[in-house]
């Protein structure tokens, strides 16, 4: 079965701050993406980053950044400059096996502080 | 942009009842996805459709069914209710069978008493 653990329930950092989520997976797949969501407390789920595993270059978009150590299956997500607004449930996804669906981790609760 | 879009919002049942819902999908997107998340729990597959047919089925109940219709909106069709169908429940939807990503509408939240 495909798993996707993330062992930090969860976490907080000062506003400004740089914070790194972790994220490891287990998959048979030779090409595919992972995928990190935020759930705020309107339980929306939102695409944060996602990463093409066929690319060695790390995934950036604005303040989030990963790294992604595909022979690990290791795939953290790093916030720089923490805001208020990034406090919400952070979940990491892996495709499952034989299909689309996504696996998801536990989820990390992150709270930013003022 | 357009979005994902799940109705009801919110929906109160009582056991034993049945509960439709809807999931209208980002214009030309052909692949439908319901996840159920219950409380403080990671969202769990139940099926997915791609061009109208089933494409991949997890961990549904059998009390449950759900289909893609011509116009690419799907139903999730839960009968016999129980206490433990109270959850969230995401449709969310993709374009094309490729991982590409799965843009998650807002969720209907389903209250079983």
């Amino acid at each position: 079965a495909q798993t996707v653990t993330q062992s930090q329930p969860e976490m907080s950092v000062q506003e400004a701050e740089t914070v790194t989520l972790s994220c490891t997976y287990d998959t048979s797949e030779n090409n595919y993406y992972l995928f990190w969501y935020k759930q705020p407390p309107s339980r929306q789920m939102i695409l944060v980053i996602r990463q093409e595993a066929y690319k060695q270059q790390n995934a950036t978009e604005n303040r989030f950044s990963v790294n992604f150590q595909k022979a690990a299956k290791s795939f953290s997500l790093k916030i720089s400059d923490s805001q208020l607004g990034d406090t919400a449930m952070y979940f990491c996804a892996s495709p499952g096996e034989y299909g689309n669906k996504l696996v998801f981790g536990a989820g990390t609760i992150l709270r930013v502080k003022s | 942009a357009a979005g994902v879009i799940q109705s009801p919002r919110h929906l109160i049942k009582e056991k034993r009842e049945t509960a439709t819902l809807k999931c209208y999908p980002i214009p030309r997107h052909d692949t439908v996805y319901w996840y159920q998340q219950g409380p403080g729990q990671d969202p769990q597959f139940l099926i997915s459709f791609y061009e109208k047919m089933q494409s991949d089925k997890g961990s549904i109940p059998d009390r449950f069914s759900a289909q893609q219709f011509s116009d690419y909106h799907s139903e999730l069709n839960m009968s016999s209710l129980e206490l433990g169908d109270s959850a969230l429940y995401f449709c969310a939807s993709s374009s094309g069978q490729d991982l590409y990503e799965q843009y998650f509408g807002p969720g209907t939240r389903l209250t079983v008493t």
